[in-house]
């Protein structure tokens, strides 16, 4: 199975840069593809899209959300940093059965 | 608007079965592969099962396997999730959610979950 791997807590202030990592223990790119992707949950909600396949910006999204990245390693940022965006994120793999998640990275307030 | 509303949760003994029901409205639900997400209490996201598009392939993690089925009725636009055998580590809320071939398979819409307990 593919492993990936998230810090568990990042402390921010608002309206700073906040950066969240995502490395995976395998190659997630494909013919040019990153089966990488990045979800925002809320205590009680669902998750939700917001960018697929390492960079590209899910319908709705605000463009203070973006992700990068390639291969093993992958960001999310998140610049500047509102109030409404304190919670859980999560990268998740598709380029191989299981599908896997990491374990989440809580954003919180400094 | 897309919608997935699954129901079908609640409070079950372990060894017996539950089955969950997840009805698709706001796009052509035949377009799409659907999976299921589940999230045990205070717990990450884990992947259960995909089904494609027209049912004929389906994918399941091992911990499932020869437990649950995955399956789908295109005419009804609901998706399904068979559970027997229950364990109570398949305690969790269980999400819905379409798969999007073209988008490097991501997962882009969830439903609100149902919530699944294992417990005698």
């Amino acid at each position: 199975d593919i492993v990936l791997t998230q810090s568990p807590a990042l402390a921010v202030s608002l309206e700073q840069r906040a950066t969240i990592s995502c490395k995976t223990s395998q190659n997630v790119d494909n013919y040019g593809i990153s089966y990488m992707h990045w979800y925002q949950q809320k205590p009680g909600q669902q998750p939700k899209l917001l960018i697929y396949e390492g960079s590209n910006l899910a319908s709705g999204i605000p463009a203070r959300f973006s992700g990068s990245g390639s291969g093993t390693d992958f960001t999310l940022t998140i610049d500047p940093v509102e109030a409404d965006d304190i919670a859980t994120y999560y990268c998740q793999q598709s380029k191989d059965y299981p599908y896997t998640f990491g374990a989440g990275t809580k954003l919180e307030l400094k | 608007e897309v919608q997935l509303v699954e129901s079908g949760g609640g409070l079950v003994q372990p060894g017996r079965s539950m089955k969950l029901s997840c009805a698709a409205s706001g796009f052509t639900f035949s377009n799409y592969g659907m999976a299921w997400v589940r999230q045990a209490p205070t717990k990450g996201l884990e992947w259960v099962a995909t089904i494609s598009y027209d049912g004929s392939s389906t994918y399941y993690r091992d911990s499932v396997k020869g437990r649950f089925t995955i399956s789908r009725d295109n005419a009804k636009s609901t998706l399904y999730l068979q559970m027997n055998s229950l364990r109570s580590e398949d305690t969790a809320t269980y999400y819905c959610t379409r798969s999007s071939i073209i988008r490097g398979r991501v997962m882009d819409a969830w439903g609100q979950g149902a919530s699944v307990t294992v417990s005698s």
